[in-house]
Parts: structure tokens; C-alpha cells; sequence
């Protein structure tokens, strides 16, 4: 069984650039959800995707988008980036029903950003 | 809003010591709660969780039980290896996950 895997390991980009991380999720999954984790600090949702659409959202601004595809794999975009945008971003995927949030979600070992 | 409070670490310990890592929350409804492990340069793997009130989670020696009634969630270890080092966040979800700070664990030999 393959778990979840995240790509890129590591990223560096600019202020103002736009970035996309991907993420594929466990064999069997259907939701996959996005995480924020600053340095020192807990990670913080941005959203989930189930059967393709957004299934909840946490306080990051519009700038903050994703897709999930039929093989239930995703991308987490970002444009605009501001140095406040450097972190930790996990992803992780979950069996879940629509309108209910899945209780145990099973991280990938995230995209390091950093925003110069 | 829901919330997540662990106690501020680092905590330093020796092998073979015991080891409590304080949890509070606060939620309006009924969450599940969790305690999630992060060893250094990897993902966060789930340790253990509790879905109901007295419910008792348990994994790998650690043990947490879930208290409505102080709405705590304290991870517990009788004794310590030095394999245990890692960040540990306690974490409750009812719409989603949300997560406290993290405590750091740094068991020394």
C-alpha cells in the first residue's frame, strides 16, 4: 500500500511568484486535505477536497486555491506570494463521506516554501 | 472557535522517565481528539485518539484519556526512550482538524 506522497521536497520562490504543490493520495482515498505549518507552530487548515470539490475551508485568503483530480490526487496553488508564506505544507488524504469531516487523516511528509 | 492549548516546551527528559505532555480544549460541540508525533524532516503520524468521553487511547506505551468533564486530553508515557524524541500536537476535530503548538520531547540517554 502507498501511502501519501507530496511533491516537491523543497521549494524556493520569490515574492509575488505563483507556486503549485501536488500531492497524491493513499491507495483507497478520497478526500485529501491541505495544511500550513509555520515554523514552530501547528499546522493550520486551509482546505479539503472531496470527489472533487472543496469540502470546507479554513481563514486563508482567495489567493490560497486547489483541485483535486478523478484519481483523487491534488494541487494546492498559490499566487501572489508574500513572505508570510513560507512553511511547512502538508497534505493529507482520509476516507470521507461528503458534509462530514474524516476522523483520521494520514499525512504525506510535506513541501518545505520558502519566499525570498 | 475551536481551540488547542499544550504545554510550552521544550521537556526535557532522561530515559526511563515518566512523561506527561499537557491538553486542554475548548469546542462547542462533541470532537474526537488526538495526539499526532512529528519526527524531525518527516509528515505527522497519528499516536493515538479518543472519540468519545472516558475513552482511553493508547499506542506504543502512550496513553491518553479523553476528559469532557475538564475538557483535557494529557499524553502519558510510564517510561521514556530516547527514540521518543519528536514534536507531539495534540489536535481535536469536529469540522476539521485543528491543531495546538506542539510540544517538543527530547529524551536524553
Amino acid at each position: 500500500e502507498t501511502g501519501v506522497t507530496q511533491s516537491p521536497t523543497h521549494l524556493i520562490k520569490t515574492r509575488g511568484q505563483q507556486v503549485t504543490l501536488r500531492c497524491s493520495s493513499q491507495s483507497g482515498h478520497n478526500t485529501v486535505s491541505w495544511y500550513q505549518q509555520a515554523l514552530g507552530q501547528g499546522p493550520q487548515f486551509i482546505f479539503q477536497y472531496y470527489r472533487e470539490e472543496e469540502n470546507g475551508r479554513g481563514n486563508f485568503p482567495p489567493r490560497f486555491s486547489g483541485l483535486q483530480f478523478p484519481n483523487y490526487s491534488s494541487e494546492l496553488n498559490v499566487n501572489a506570494l508574500e513572505l508570510d508564506d513560507s512553511a511547512l505544507y502538508l497534505c493529507a488524504s482520509s476516507t470521507g463521506t461528503s458534509g462530514r469531516f474524516s476522523n483520521e487523516q494520514f499525512f504525506g511528509p510535506g513541501t518545505r516554501l520558502t519566499v525570498l | 472557535g475551536d481551540s488547542v492549548t499544550q504545554m510550552e516546551g521544550p521537556v526535557t527528559l532522561s530515559e526511563e522517565a515518566f512523561l506527561t505532555i499537557n491538553c486542554t480544549y475548548t469546542a462547542t460541540g462533541y470532537p474526537s481528539l488526538f495526539w499526532y508525533v512529528q519526527y524531525p524532516g518527516e509528515g505527522l503520524q497519528l499516536l493515538l485518539k479518543a472519540t468519545k468521553a472516558d475513552d482511553k487511547g493508547s499506542n506504543k506505551g502512550f496513553e491518553a484519556t479523553y476528559r469532557k468533564e475538564t475538557t483535557s486530553f494529557h499524553l502519558e508515557k510510564g517510561s521514556v526512550q530516547v527514540s521518543d524524541s519528536a514534536v507531539y500536537f495534540c489536535a481535536l476535530s469536529e469540522r476539521k482538524l485543528v491543531f495546538g503548538a506542539g510540544t517538543i520531547l527530547r529524551v536524553k540517554s
